[in-house]
């Protein structure tokens, strides 16, 4: 099946720095990719949909500037946390579509993120 | 704002019942509908998903029922095994300008006692 990797799979980083997380797709192309967060024992929320050589497009209430997206190739959508703050303490997962099988989309195995 | 609902919260079975997880969308913007399963510390995994047009879809133990009229979809896990204690999720896939984006319900908590 379709494969789809992130890492790291856990950071830990203080208040005020950056930290970045790499979603990849293995064995297909991902011309979307999408980026979610879930806090314990809630659902997944979309944050944003990443397309290849294009601005990535937030949901509603996430701020663009704090949750930097590039997806510059189709295998690589990359999630910079700016300014990080115990608040954005979370796990994210991203999640790639796969065009050549009817538009499904594959998870990562997320990346647990805690600010201290 | 699209939602899709879940229940229930939790369910508790013994090894080989057949626990039964429904979900209920609000409006016809959806065009496919996908059921996740998600170990602890794990990205969600694709279980089986369905179309509208279908009203059941079977894979090995899992089988989705569909009801288009009435707008809900259930997830029965046949003869569950310990093994099957997760946490599962049911979602719509988003048609037109939010074509791809999933909505997710909020999760059933499953545990299957041997």
């Amino acid at each position: 099946g379709a494969v789809v990797s992130q890492h790291p799979s856990w950071v830990i980083c203080k208040s005020g720095t950056s930290v970045k997380i790499e979603c990849r797709s293995l064995d297909f192309q991902a011309t979307t990719m999408f980026w979610y967060r879930q806090f314990p024992k809630q659902s997944l929320m979309l944050m944003a949909t990443s397309n290849e050589g294009s601005k990535a497009t937030y949901e509603q209430g996430v701020e663009k500037d704090k949750f930097l997206i590039n997806h510059a190739s189709l295998t690589l959508s990359t999630l910079t946390v700016t300014s990080a703050h115990p608040e954005d303490s979370s796990f994210y997962i991203c999640s790639a579509r796969d065009p050549g099988r009817v538009h499904e989309q594959y998870f990562g195995p997320g990346t647990r993120l805690t600010v201290t | 704002q699209q939602q899709v609902k879940q229940s229930p919260q939790s369910l508790i079975v013994q090894k080989g019942g057949i626990p039964i997880i429904n979900c209920a969308y609000e409006n016809t913007a959806f065009d496919y509908f996908p059921w996740y399963q998600q170990f602890p510390g794990k990205g969600p995994a694709l279980l089986i998903a369905i179309r509208p047009d279908v009203s059941e879809k079977k894979e090995g133990r899992f089988t989705i029922s569909f009801n288009k009229s009435a707008k809900q979809f259930s997830l029965h896990i046949m003869d569950s095994q310990p093994g099957d204690s997760a946490t599962y999720f049911c979602a719509a896939r988003g048609r037109g300008t939010s074509y791809g984006k999933l909505t997710f319900g909020q999760g059933t908590i499953l545990t299957v006692h041997p």
